[in-house]
Parts: C-alpha cells; structure tokens; sequence
C-alpha cells in the first residue's frame, strides 16, 4: 500500500497569508496526485487532479505542483473561507490511499 | 445538476449486515468509474472500493476484502455496497464518489451516510 504522509497536521494562518502544504508518498507515483479540501460537515471536495492541473471553478488562488514523491499544495493569499481541512490522494496502482489531513484555521 | 445521493446507513450490531445504495443524476452514469470512500468520526478519508463503468472490473481495500460488495445498476443509475461481517472499526460516513477517469480523481460527491457499528 501506497502511504501518503501529510505536512503539517495543523496550521493558524492570516488573512493573505500563503500556504503550503506538502505529500510525501512512499513510493514514486508519477503524477498521480490530487487535493481535495474539506469543510466541516461537508463533502471533500476536488480542488487539483494530476498534481497540477486545475479544476474548473476553483479559486486560481489554490495551485498544485510536484512529481514522483514529492508534491505541494499552495494557497496564495488566503481567504477567510479557505478555512478547512485539505488531503492529498493517490491514484497509482490498483488502490487508492488518502494523506492523513491538514486542517487549516484562521 | 449533477448529484449522487446516498442511503441505507443507521444502525447495526456488530456482526451484521448493511446495505448502502447511491442514487446518480445528472450525468451518464454508465460512462464512469465509481467509488465508495469512508471517513470515520473525526478521522481521515479512507478508499473501500471500486467498480468500473461496465461493473466487470472491481477492487477493495484489504480492510474490507471478503465482506464488502460493490455493484451497480447502470439501467437504473444506482451504486450500491453490500456490507457484511460488520465491525466496530466500519463506523463512519460512508460516500459514493465519481471518478473523472480510470481509477483516477473522485470529482463529484455525495452528501454521506452515516453507519454506525455497535452492540
């Protein structure tokens, strides 16, 4: 099984402050990595697939970048309603893993 | 309007047995890959399974190997879990989610059932 470490667990930050959040997986996955964030009482949802590429109608602000191993989750001047909690998930190989979390809070 | 809505969650003794369905909409369900995601209280997410578009090839998670089924109904636009031999460590919101590709990234969500294993 493929595990995905997330980093850090927790962050405070500001208002227009920049995030980031890195995955390290155990092993190389290509870019076969993706972001979803996380509200509380909500549904995860998509925000970068394939460790880069964007989705439509998510912010510009959140911006995805890495290969192999290594692989980064950015948020350029945060809002206050990008409170959540964000994972990482890989889709490499035969059955997919998620990061353990990193809940973000303003 | 794309939507999936889950149900089917509640109660169970350990040992027993639930059945989750997902309804789909808005989407031509026959043309995706579909999964079933778990997150149990407070915790992370975690992957159960996998069904392709035509049904002929699955997957599981080693937690749930031998006790979860996958199918789905493409007639009927439904997804559905049977789940067997329950154990107190299945407790949890319990998705069906939409792949974009082949086992790839999940891109629409459903709101959730909750399941709940305890004597």
């Amino acid at each position: 099984e493929i595990v995905l470490t997330q980093s850090p667990d927790f962050q405070s930050v500001t208002p227009k402050e920049k995030v980031t959040i890195t995955c390290r997986a155990s092993q190389s996955i290509g870019s076969s990595l993706h972001w979803y964030q996380q509200k509380p009482d909500q549904s995860p949802k998509l925000l970068i697939k394939y460790a880069s590429q964007s989705i439509s109608g998510v912010p510009s602000r959140f911006s995805g970048s890495g290969s192999g191993t290594d692989f980064t989750l950015t948020i350029n001047s945060l809002e206050a309603e990008d409170a959540a909690t964000y994972f990482c998930h890989q889709s490499s190989g035969l059955r997919s893993t998620f990061g353990g979390g990193t809940k973000v809070e303003i | 309007q794309v939507h999936l809505v889950e149900s089917g969650g509640g109660l169970v003794n350990p040992g027993g047995f639930l059945r989750l369905s997902c309804a789909a909409s808005g989407f031509t369900f026959s043309d995706y890959y579909m999964s079933w995601i778990r997150q149990a209280p407070g915790k992370g997410l975690e992957w159960v399974s996998y069904i392709s578009d035509s049904g002929s090839t699955i997957h599981y998670a080693d937690s749930v190997k031998g006790r979860f089924t996958i199918s789905r109904d493409n007639a009927e636009s439904a997804l559905s879990l049977l789940m067997n031999s329950l154990r107190v460590e299945d407790t949890a919101v319990y998705y069906c989610a939409r792949d974009i590709g082949i086992a790839s990234a999940f891109d629409i969500w459903g709101q959730g059932t909750m399941v709940t294993v305890s004597s």
